[in-house]
């Protein structure tokens, strides 16, 4: 099956700094990689997200990045503020093949006043 | 978007005993999963819960430990069976919409069980 491995474990950064969280996943069918955001006590919610045949894609102060030939795809957010704080979770799935979401082990970001 | 009614939402159960969970979409959707999620980890996924037959399950899940039915395009059930405090987790249900299976997917609030 599929393995997501993530980095860094946790993150602190100052407020309006950026913060970068990388993904590699093991499976090359992988086609849909999308993150999620979980603050504490809550369900996961997804972000953004991005599919095999796109590079790069942006939302406000949030972007993705996929390089499919080194299977791995990173979170940028920059600007970022306190209430950025919250558990990050990538995962990469094969949509139309099973569609099964194998999830990464979580970045716990700190977003410091 | 689609939402997800689990209930129950906690719980507290000996050992040795079962726990259903269910598991309600407000629509129609494509693919249901359940993920386990253990304080302070990961989502593991246990298992797809497929309509009308038996569940796809990951490795190191079994069916007669996680019993799971989808009876219908709305509604699944997780079953934890025999219970032992390794068991304590949250286990979520997650659905997904769209032609094929694609896009977005939904999670539940998801079930905090405690086993003593």
């Amino acid at each position: 099956g599929e393995n997501v491995e993530q980095h860094p474990s946790t993150l602190s950064v100052q407020e309006g700094d950026s913060a970068v969280i990388k993904c590699t996943y093991s499976d090359s069918a992988s086609n849909y990689f999308p993150w999620y955001k979980q603050e504490l006590g809550k369900r996961p919610q997804l972000i953004i997200d991005i599919r095999s045949n796109v590079g790069e894609k942006k939302d406000q102060r949030i972007a993705v990045t996929l390089n499919k030939t080194a299977k791995h795809f990173s979170l940028h957010i920059t600007e970022t503020q306190p209430e950025d704080s919250a558990v990050y979770f990538c995962a990469a799935s094969r949509q139309n093949t099973g569609n099964q979401f194998y999830f990464g082990t979580g970045t716990s970001l700190t977003v410091i006043p | 978007s689609a939402v997800i009614s689990q209930k129950p939402s906690r719980d507290i159960c000996q050992r040795g005993t079962s726990l259903t969970i269910q598991c309600q979409v407000d629509s129609q959707v494509t693919m249901m999963f359940w993920y386990r999620q253990q304080p302070g980890q990961s989502l593991t996924l246990i298992a797809t819960a497929n309509q009308g037959s038996e569940a796809t399950y990951e490795s190191g899940f079994v069916i007669d430990k996680f019993p799971i039915s989808r009876p219908n395009l709305t509604f699944s059930t997780l079953t934890v069976s025999n219970m032992s405090p390794e068991d304590s987790s949250i286990y979520l249900c997650s659905a997904q919409r769209g032609a094929g299976g694609t896009g977005e997917l939904f999670f539940g609030e998801g079930s905090r069980l405690t086993v003593l």
